[in-house]
């Protein structure tokens, strides 16, 4: 089981350009998370799909929009890049919305 | 929002000492979680706690899920040079998970 999946592992994108994050599970969760980690803080939530077919926004939701496209994967998108989504991403699935997450390796992304 | 304290923010210690963090807040939770985050990877879950007064290990890990519901406790015991990480208390908020802001382990030779 390769367990959460993310890709790509690192990205640089210019200011307005847009782009897609991938995930992908294969542990059967229901419930799957998109987090982003800027430097010396923690992981804040910025969308979440409890089950397939729902998603809902997190703590920082503005500037992204996602899609659960089956039970294995969630997008996350940006449609119009800023610097200040520099970050790393995470993403994460659980079991149900109420139990343990499990974390993806990250997406380092850049934007100029 | 409800605010999550984690101390302290950093710690060096050395090698073969045991290691003591807290997360408190002024909310309650239903569960608190406990991750370790190593240099460029996700977050791996530790120990999860889900009833008041529970004490839970995990090998060398031993976390408390606090009486009052309003703080948690996690000691490392004998440290080695592994343990080196960002460690997270996540407690359960509403319907969702919460990210302390860590305590940032570095063990001495």
């Amino acid at each position: 089981n390769a367990g959460v999946t993310q890709t790509p592992k690192f990205q640089v994108l210019k200011t307005g350009q847009s782009m897609t994050l991938q995930c992908a599970q294969d542990m059967n969760h229901n419930s799957m998370y998109w987090y982003r980690q800027d430097p010396g803080m923690g992981l804040r939530l910025i969308y979440y799909s409890a089950s397939e077919g729902t998603t809902d926004k997190g703590e920082v939701p503005n500037g992204y929009n996602v899609s659960r496209l089956n039970k294995r994967e969630f997008s996350l998108r940006l449609e119009s890049a800023a610097p200040s989504q520099t970050s790393v991403y995470f993403c994460a699935s659980s079991r149900d919305h109420y139990n343990e997450q499990f974390f993806g390796p990250g997406t380092r992304l850049t934007v100029l | 929002g409800q605010q999550l304290n984690q101390s302290p923010q950093s710690m060096f210690i050395q090698e073969g000492e045991d290691v003591s963090m807290n997360c408190t807040s002024s909310s309650i939770f239903n569960t608190w979680l406990w991750y370790k985050q190593e240099p460029g990877e996700g977050p791996v879950l530790l120990i999860a706690l889900y009833k008041a007064g529970e004490l839970t290990s995990n090998g060398r890990l031993t976390a408390q899920f606090g009486i009052t519901r309003k703080d948690s406790f996690l000691n490392i015991s004998a440290s080695i040079p592994s343990d080196v990480g960002i460690y997270f208390c996540v407690p359960n908020y509403g319907q969702n998970f919460v990210f302390g802001p860590g305590t940032r382990l570095s063990v001495l030779p």
